[in-house]
């Protein structure tokens, strides 16, 4: 039983034009919801998160969207760049810390 | 970049022999965790540490152990290593900043091969 889903394996976006990837969760636990990035042969990174009080976080190119009561967060990438190409991970935190991961969606951008 | 070290890199072993990763970290992190990667399944969580000497299961825990004897290192071994435990091994560390916020560093990987 996924409690956070990623139902995208992959997306494939112009350069410079707005990529979105979503993420749906189940448990209204959860507290704290994060975005990672991932390229091959290295450990994720953080990229971006947002506490459940809030409902948009943004940081240059890259903005979080909360939606509560749909149980949905996005993330999207303004203007999407070569360098963006990489799997992103959704995750959520629980009051326990423990963080749950979503199976990931494989970013490819077109040049 | 957080300092989190895993080690080894690369391992092949042959099936039933026992294995043993090591995760180090500086950052005086009191959780750290071990996760698997797998097409499809994302990262699945094996055991995590809440601090020395205290760990819990993950969700895919069986035919691991863990031990962490001091804040630095957490240890996961492989009683006897089976095909299926062929995957990439990420240790992660996080400090729990309060209402649910917390953020993971995540070392390079340990890329381990059953045969």
């Amino acid at each position: 039983d996924q409690q956070v889903k990623q139902n995208s394996p992959s997306l494939s976006v112009q350069e410079g034009r707005i990529s979105i990837l979503n993420c749906d969760y189940t448990n209204s636990m959860f507290d704290y919801f994060l975005w990672y990035k991932k390229y091959p042969a290295e450990g994720p990174t953080f990229l971006i998160s947002i506490s459940s009080i809030k409902d948009k976080n943004e940081d240059g190119r890259f903005t979080v969207f909360l939606n509560k009561s749909a149980k949905h967060l996005s993330l999207h990438i303004v203007p999407s760049q070569p360098g963006d190409s990489a799997v992103y991970f959704c995750a959520a935190s629980d009051s326990n810390y423990q963080l749950i991961w979503g199976a990931g969606t494989k970013l490819i951008i077109k040049p | 970049d957080a300092g989190i070290t895993q080690s080894p890199r690369h391992k092949v072993t042959e099936t039933g022999t026992p294995v043993t990763l090591r995760c180090h970290q500086t950052e005086n992190h009191r959780y750290m965790y071990w996760y698997r990667q797998d097409p499809g399944h994302g990262l699945r969580l094996i055991h995590y540490s809440y601090g020395v000497k205290d760990t819990d299961k993950g969700e895919v825990s069986d035919g691991y152990s863990v031990s962490r004897s001091k804040t630095e290192d957490f240890l996961l071994t492989l009683e006897s290593a089976t095909s299926s435990q062929t995957s990439v091994y990420f240790c992660a560390i996080s400090e729990p900043l309060g209402q649910g916020n917390t953020e993971a560093f995540f070392g390079q990987g340990t890329r381990l091969t059953v045969v």
